[in-house]
């Protein structure tokens, strides 16, 4: 099973890009790597999916390196609404969650 | 009106006691899931199922037993509750087939006293 690694918490400004980096170290040819924001007391939604090089959406962009062992999520000019913790994901996969990083923005 | 739909959405029980949680979903797919989440963690997986005539266990299972009735119904038990089950509960849903996208509920707070 492909175990995702990302860090437990960050912190950044207003206005600044936040990139967030998942290693993924076991991924297998077929699995997907997916990112999914959870506000409190809410479910986790959906931001982006991929399988190698960029991905880009009206929210973030996905970065994969052609080993595909890791994947950097970025936000660009994050605002307060964006504090949230997000998990990374390798699917298909026991669809396994894990602790997330919890982004704090500050004003 | 939710495509995910969990109830209830608060509850308290006493240890020993049964609880079920329901969930249905209105978006056809066929994988759904339970999840349980304890406060500042992430999510772990309790029971998954891709069909109705199928069920996993995931990360988590022991306590906890489920039922799918229907392609959009798929119930979380705890057959006799116990304080450390106090968490957030989530169904989720999705689509059949790798890398689809997964739907949450609103989940359901669950209190064991």
């Amino acid at each position: 099973l492909a175990k995702t690694t990302q860090p437990i918490s960050m912190d950044s400004y207003e206005g600044q890009e936040v990139n967030i980096t998942c290693s993924h170290n076991n991924i297998a040819t077929n699995d997907y790597i997916t990112w999914y924001q959870q506000f409190p007391s809410q479910g986790p939604r959906f931001i982006i999916q991929g399988y190698k090089t960029k991905v880009t959406n009206e929210v973030a962009s996905l970065f994969i390196p052609a080993d595909r062992k890791s994947s950097t999520l970025s936000l660009p000019r994050v605002s307060l609404s964006d504090t949230a913790v997000y998990y990374c994901l390798v699917v298909p996969d026991k669809l396994i969650f894990g602790t997330g990083t919890r982004l704090q923005v500050f004003p | 009106d939710a495509d995910v739909t969990q109830t209830p959405r608060n509850r308290i029980t006493k240890t020993g006691k049964r609880i079920m949680l329901e969930c249905s979903q209105t978006k056809g797919h066929d994988r759904m899931y339970w999840y349980r989440q304890d406060p500042g963690l992430g999510l772990r997986l309790i029971y998954y199922s891709f069909d109705v005539k199928d069920i996993n266990k995931g990360e988590i299972s022991d306590g906890y037993s489920v039922s799918r009735q229907a392609q959009a119904k798929f119930s979380l038990s705890l057959e006799s509750a116990i304080p450390n089950q106090t968490a957030l509960y989530f169904c989720a849903t999705s689509e059949q087939g790798d890398g689809n996208t997964i739907y949450f509920g609103e989940g359901s707070w669950l209190t064991v006293v």
